[in-house]
């Protein structure tokens, strides 16, 4: 089966750095991307990682580790505008290396900024 | 550009009673996607077309069907509705198959079924 695990919810406050995890247990990996979602909005794009390593997005870094099947969000300099749901997604691979072009995300972080 | 639309944004249904969602991109994008998000939960793919011509099942593909009309349209059937199918309906796309480039989500269909 598939599974991903991510903190249900996060606080913190304005200014702060928060960072997200997200462990993964799926029959293939290809990549792993996050996306943002407001309430009652649609979800949008923010981040993604195929190799190991951290990638920086202004405010927000993603980083993966394929080893240990494990990625995380770091949104730095919080504002009251980052209070959302955060989900990860794993982008499952067909016979080890081709994209198969099926995400699998995981239940969201939901993320509460307070002043 | 409205980047991806879908029709309508609400709807109640009956039990038994069957309904076409309708989802468009202006992005020239190869692949689209069907979700459904239920309250408090991650999105799970029903359905996804990588390219025109093709469509595959995804997580939860029972109770559906999908037509991949042309690169525009990709819409989303539920012949029979049932309860457990209420939720919250979301198509995207992406110029690529897979989530590596980027999808764009549509403001999604909210659903009830009675």
């Amino acid at each position: 089966g598939q599974s991903l695990e991510q903190p249900s919810e996060v606080t913190a406050v304005e200014g702060a750095i928060v960072q997200i995890n997200c462990t993964y247990q799926t029959s293939g990996f290809y990549g792993l991307s996050w996306y943002q979602q407001h309430d009652g909005g649609a979800p949008t794009f923010l981040s993604y990682n195929a190799l190991d390593g951290l990638e920086e997005t202004g405010r927000f870094s993603s980083f993966l580790s394929r080893s240990d099947s494990y990625g995380y969000l770091l949104l730095q300099e919080l504002q009251m505008k980052d209070s959302a749901s955060y989900f990860c997604a794993v982008i499952l691979a067909w016979r080890g290396s081709s994209n198969t072009g099926k995400l699998i995300f995981g239940q969201g972080t939901t993320l509460q900024v307070k002043p | 550009n409205a980047g991806v639309t879908q029709t309508p944004k609400f709807q109640v249904l009956k039990t038994g009673q069957s309904m076409t969602l309708q989802c468009a991109q202006d992005m020239n994008h190869n692949s689209m996607y069907w979700y459904r998000q239920d309250p408090g939960m991650g999105l799970r793919l029903i359905y996804y077309s990588a390219s025109e011509g093709t469509t595959d099942k995804g997580e939860v593909p029972n109770g559906y069907n999908v037509s991949r009309l042309n690169k525009r349209e990709f819409s989303l059937r539920l012949e029979s509705a049932a309860p457990s199918q209420t939720s919250v309906y979301f198509c995207a796309s992406s110029a690529k198959a897979g989530g590596g480039h980027e999808q764009y989500f549509g403001p999604g269909t909210r659903l009830t079924v009675t």
